[in-house]
């Protein structure tokens, strides 16, 4: 299958904006979905279809994608956003296919 | 309010047969465009898709899992169960089964999820 990949950490300061991207060939034609996971905790979707916010999730968090990359921001980031994130989308070949992961440290 | 737990064993043998069971409520899966997936997650790892039925009983597998693995649903007791066999220790990981949606462009995601049970693989 091919691959998404993402950086493995990101630093934000809080109250700054945290950006995280996620590359793959597919971006172009495929949607791409976020998921938060704390620390022991089941993965949370935050961003679903590139750029739609589920319910009860904050708008700090919005999703963007162009070409090849989407991306993930936090706006104002929160001690409480610590976290890994995981992007998730479909290969060329139908594959479901999540992310490499990036860790969030708000400090 | 929808919920989903998984439950089976915590420490399987290499070469045994791994059985999960996903129990959940808040929906049907005799409900049209229902779907449940199973997914894992090796510690300090990425996620990684198992398995997909829908609501009409339509499977779906991982293709790197695909001769592994086997879905399959009790509708009138609201449970998915997952089997893999020939566990090795490459295998031990969290285990979560998830609602599964359709997002058009033959694309899926998962909405909500279980808490997970972690399964050890080793003799």
């Amino acid at each position: 299958s091919d691959e998404v990949t993402q950086p493995p950490s990101v630093s934000v300061s809080p109250g700054q904006t945290a950006r995280i991207t996620c590359s793959g060939d597919a971006l172009p034609k495929k949607y791409a979905y976020w998921y938060q996971q704390k620390s022991g905790q089941a993965p949370v979707l935050v961003i679903y279809e590139d750029r739609r916010r589920p319910s009860g999730i904050p708008e700090r968090f919005s999703g963007s994608s162009s070409g090849t990359m989407a991306t993930l921001t936090i706006s104002g980031a929160q001690v409480e956003d610590e976290a890994d994130y995981y992007c998730y989308s479909t290969d060329s070949s139908g594959n479901h296919v999540f992310g490499t992961g990036t860790k969030v440290t708000v400090l | 309010q929808v919920t989903l737990k998984e439950s089976g064993p915590a420490l399987v043998k290499p070469t045994q047969t791994l059985t999960l069971t996903c129990t959940f409520s808040g929906f049907s899966l005799s409900t049209s465009s229902m779907r449940v997936s199973w997914i894992r997650q090796p510690p300090g790892k990425a996620l990684e898709w198992l398995a997909r039925i829908d609501w009409d009983d339509d499977k779906f597998y991982s293709t790197s899992l695909r001769t592994r693995l086997t879905i399959s649903k009790d509708t009138s007791k609201n449970q998915v169960v997952l089997t893999m066999t020939n566990m090795d220790p490459v295998d031990t990981a969290t285990y979560y089964c998830a609602r599964t949606w359709y997002s058009g462009t033959d694309q899926y995601y998962f909405d909500d999820w279980g808490q997970g049970t972690l399964v050890t693989v080793s003799s």
